[in-house]
């Protein structure tokens, strides 16, 4: 119930195009979703994040999307850069315990030129 | 603002030994996580630490532990070290007492066990 999936593994898109990543949880305890970007060789960090009390949350090029009756959420992003290329990674949390965060398995990014 | 720094950023051990890690948080934060990532189970929490204090626990057995100090620096300890510890030991700090409270990670520690 702890656990937090994420598909595809990896995705490949053209650069201009938009890229989806898609997540999904069990535990409705959980009520805060960050989705952390990873480049190689650096540790993860804070792209955007979702509560479940609103269904969508954009940030220039990312937007979340969060539909809580079916327990999914998914990141988009728009215009898709080859500098966006790295492993994305979803998560989730609860108010109890905020900082044991427990990621999907992330998602490796390509954008191609 | 310095970043979460965390030594040695690369280890080489062999089986049976024990390692120690370290992290020292964004000034002023006060929690500190750890984390075990690879590639086949991705990111996986250790353990949390705030004020000194252990607050949440993973799943990973009683060889993986760790501390925190007054000054918020932390140190994770692996002791009889096995081939499927090697890894990237990952450590975030946060402020406190935050509602989904951003975690600002550190490169990691890439430990080897051979």
């Amino acid at each position: 119930q702890q656990q937090v999936k994420q598909s595809p593994q990896s995705l490949i898109v053209q650069k201009g195009g938009i890229s989806i990543i898609n997540c999904a949880y069990e535990n409705t305890a959980f009520d805060y979703f960050p989705w952390y970007q990873q480049f190689p060789g650096k540790g993860p960090a804070l792209l955007i994040a979702i509560r479940p009390d609103v269904s969508e949350k954009k940030e220039g090029r990312f937007t979340i999307s969060f539909n809580k009756s079916a327990k999914q959420f998914s990141l988009h992003i728009m215009d898709s850069q080859p500098g966006d290329s790295a492993t994305y990674f979803c998560a989730a949390s609860m108010e109890t315990s905020y900082d044991k965060v427990i990621f999907g398995p992330g998602t490796s990014l390509s954008v191609i030129p | 603002k310095a970043g979460v720094t965390q030594t040695p950023r690369y280890l080489i051990k062999t089986r049976g030994q024990q390692v120690t890690l370290s992290c020292s948080p964004i000034s002023g934060h006060r929690s500190v996580s750890w984390y075990q990532q690879t590639p086949g189970q991705g990111l996986q929490f250790l353990f949390e630490y705030f004020s000194e204090t252990q607050r949440n626990k993973g799943n990973f057995p009683g060889r993986f532990s760790g501390r925190q100090f007054s000054n918020s620096r932390s140190e994770m300890n692996v002791s009889t070290l096995e081939l499927g510890d090697s890894a990237l030991y990952l450590c975030a700090s946060s402020l406190p007492w935050s509602i989904g409270n951003e975690q600002f990670f550190g490169p990691g520690t890439r430990l080897t066990v051979l």
